[in-house]
């Protein structure tokens, strides 16, 4: 069974970068898919990218100018990096298992992703 | 604003069915791309309730189900239970800006 476990700072300044780690047991990091997901408070989800097991990246776009997620196989963990925050980025981060892959619709090979397991989410507030 | 359009609250009685409705776009579900559906209970972690439209991951009861026809998937709950009272979101893929996942803002549900 898969676990997720979240770690980094609670808080943040404005323009500094937010970091937070995504410790997986139970599977290995470099067999699947992984993603993050926010929710500010009191909104909704709002997926932030994933990485894949091949290395590459995909990202939201309002926010890939900002963002880096990275794997680390030696530690079985995934990283989440948000630059230059804003009070906007207060947020809960989750990590996730990504069950992510391709599907054939109409004819086309087509992407698909659904999360789960969940991490238990991490606070962020970006203040100074 | 989200990409994927849900209404923010339903309600029903214990016992009643509702459904829940996800309205996107020709560059999402109207695209053909899977739904997927996640229930969060207030001040918890969101949990997959449906994933590719209508499947339900193990120990999810049958009283969920799920649809998708054209531009829209709806969730319909069946038998209402107290505990099913939290937040509902859709999810699926949107084939602009490069391809990325999207969210439906979240319905909450209050069984009355």
């Amino acid at each position: 069974q898969v676990h997720l476990q979240q770690s980094g700072p609670g808080l943040v300044k404005p323009s500094e970068t937010l970091s937070l780690t995504c410790t997986v047991s139970g599977d290995s990091v470099s067999d699947y898919y992984w993603t993050w997901i926010r929710q500010p408070p009191g909104k909704g989800l709002e997926w932030i990218g994933n990485i894949y097991n091949n290395g590459n990246t995909k990202y939201n776009p309002s926010l890939k100018s900002r963002v880096t997620i990275e794997v680390d196989m030696s530690e079985n963990q995934f990283s989440l990096k948000l630059t230059s925050v804003t009070p906007a980025d207060t947020a809960v981060y989750f990590c996730a298992k990504d069950f992510g892959g391709w599907t054939m619709i109409r004819g086309v090979m087509t992407p698909y992703d659904y999360f789960d397991p969940w991490g238990p989410g991490a606070r962020v507030t970006v203040s100074s | 604003q989200s990409v994927l359009t849900q209404p923010p609250s339903v309600s029903g009685a214990p016992g009643q069915r509702v459904t829940i409705s996800c309205t996107g776009s020709s560059s999402n579900i109207g695209a053909g791309f899977d739904v997927h559906w996640y229930q969060q209970v207030p001040g918890t972690v969101p949990k997959l309730l449906m994933y590719a439209n209508n499947n339900r991951p193990s120990g999810v009861p049958d009283r969920f189900s799920g649809s998708k026809s054209g531009t829209s998937a709806s969730l319909a709950i069946s038998g209402l239970q107290a505990e099913d009272e939290a937040d509902y979101y859709c999810q699926s893929y949107d084939s602009s800006l490069g391809g990325f996942v999207v969210f439906g803002g979240g319905t909450k549900l209050t069984v009355l």
